[in-house]
């Protein structure tokens, strides 16, 4: 069965620091890898993606993301955050054989200035 | 905009009705799918239509039902309304059904059973 954690309901983080948003999963098969923000009385929207390839993938907004296949994680990163960062991001998984999405529980970020 | 419309955006009702969303994927998208969001259970999926026909089901309560019509628009119904239903529908719409796209998402419904 496919499972994705994002251990952390809340990340705190100045303004102008780097951050990270934690992601591990679990999927019988390759996994396809997403990170989606969703800003408040909206719609998520789609910030970048891993399939195959370079384990370090870049998105929009200045966000990248390390694949690690051995810890099985899929860490969301910025080196240097900004206020509109605020927000509430979510991993989603889904196995190359699998026919449904995973979403995990979301991780709100607040950016203090 | 991520070109995903989703009719009505605010829906208040009484247990025990019936109420139908409606979702317009963006332009040249043949997949949709329905996911409710809520304080206690995140997000859920609970079915993906492609053009046309069924493609996976979610969580999807016996009580709810949906379908996508040969305009692409898709349409979720939910019946026998109860407080638990109260919650964030989200309709999302992908150029096809392969499972590395990503998933563009409408603006959603809001529904809250009084």
């Amino acid at each position: 069965a496919q499972s994705v954690a994002q251990p952390e309901d809340q990340v705190n983080v100045a303004e102008g620091n780097p951050l990270t948003v934690k992601c591990t999963y679990s999927v019988s098969g390759n996994p396809y890898l997403f990170w989606y923000v969703q800003y408040p009385n909206r719609g998520l929207q789609f910030l970048l993606k891993y399939i195959t390839g370079d384990n370090l993938v870049k998105g929009s907004y200045g966000f990248e993301a390390e694949f690690n296949k051995s810890q099985t994680s899929f860490h969301l990163k910025k080196p240097s955050a900004l206020v509109s960062d605020s927000a509430l991001y979510f991993c989603a998984v889904r196995g190359s054989s699998a026919s449904k999405i995973i979403f995990g529980s979301g991780t709100r970020l607040s950016i203090r200035p | 905009d991520s070109g995903v419309t989703q009719t009505p955006k605010h829906l208040i009702t009484a247990t025990g009705q019936r109420v139908t969303l409606r979702c317009s994927p963006r332009s040249g998208d043949l997949s949709v799918y329905w996911y409710q969001q809520s304080l206690d259970q995140g997000l859920q999926f609970l079915i993906q239509y492609y053009n046309g026909e069924e493609r996976a089901k979610g969580n999807i309560l016996e009580r709810f039902s949906a379908q996508q019509f040969p305009d692409l628009h898709s349409e979720l119904n939910l019946s026998s309304l109860e407080l638990g239903d109260s919650a964030l529908y989200f309709c999302a719409s992908s150029v096809e059904e392969a499972r590395q796209r990503e998933q563009f998402f409408g603006p959603g419904t809001r529904l809250t059973v009084l």
